[in-house]
């Protein structure tokens, strides 16, 4: 099936550094990817929604100036976390429109902390 | 999309089938069920999903009452591996982008899996 491959899973970061999250599809073409976030033992939260070629579209009170979507071609969308705070310390997780299935993968995730 | 109901967390023994219930009582005539699981620190996985008929694949069945109020997702033989939140999603098609992506995911059902 579709696999959509998120780097790095894991990541330790110190305060006020901006740190880049991947989602690269594999074999197949994503043109639109979500970004969310999951903070332990909850759910998952829409973050934004890219479209290759296009600007991300933020959920409400999702800053957009602090987490930066670039969705350049078809098998890449970053998410960068721009000085980043403890606060921001949480699961990342990227999900492509992809062949197959039900239609849409979910990347493997990136565990964000920062110190 | 339809609220849903799950129970907070299920034990289960290994090689026993897993019956996970989901209570969806406002789910209204176009909308699917969606089951998802998430193992620890991994991104979410598609396991299936349905309208009015039973369905079966290589990972589950799914089973929805006739009157479409509730749903039971049965893992035929549980193994450890099986241990993760599961989660059920009630949404409307087409499976757009929009509904996809803004899937509200909720609290799951935490099952594990004893040897």
């Amino acid at each position: 099936g579709a696999v959509v491959s998120q780097h790095p899973s894991w990541v330790i970061c110190k305060s006020g550094t901006s740190v880049k999250i991947e989602c690269r599809s594999l074999d197949f073409q994503a043109t639109t990817m979500f970004w969310y976030r999951q903070f332990p033992k909850q759910s998952l939260m829409l973050m934004a929604t890219s479209n290759e070629g296009s600007k991300a579209t933020y959920e409400q009170g999702v800053e957009k100036d602090k987490f930066l979507i670039n969705h350049a071609s078809l098998t890449l969308s970053t998410l960068t976390v721009t000085s980043a705070h403890p606060e921001d310390s949480s699961f990342y997780i990227c999900r492509a429109a992809s062949p197959g299935g039900e239609g849409y993968t979910f990347g493997s995730g990136t565990r964000l902390t920062v110190v | 999309d339809a609220k849903t109901t799950q129970p907070t967390s299920m034990d289960c023994a290994e090689g026993r089938a897993a019956n996970l219930p989901c209570n969806h009582s406002t789910i209204s005539g176009n909308e699917y069920v969606y089951w998802y699981r998430q193992i620890h620190s991994q991104g979410p996985q598609y396991i299936i999903h349905g309208l009015k008929n039973n369905e079966t694949n290589e990972m589950a069945s799914l089973i929805i009452t006739e009157d479409r109020k509730s749903s039971t997702l049965i893992l035929p033989h549980a193994t450890l591996r099986d241990t993760a939140v599961y989660y059920c999603i009630v949404r409307g098609v087409p499976l757009s982008n929009t509904n996809a992506g803004k899937s509200t995911f909720g609290d799951g059902t935490t099952l594990t899996v004893k040897p």
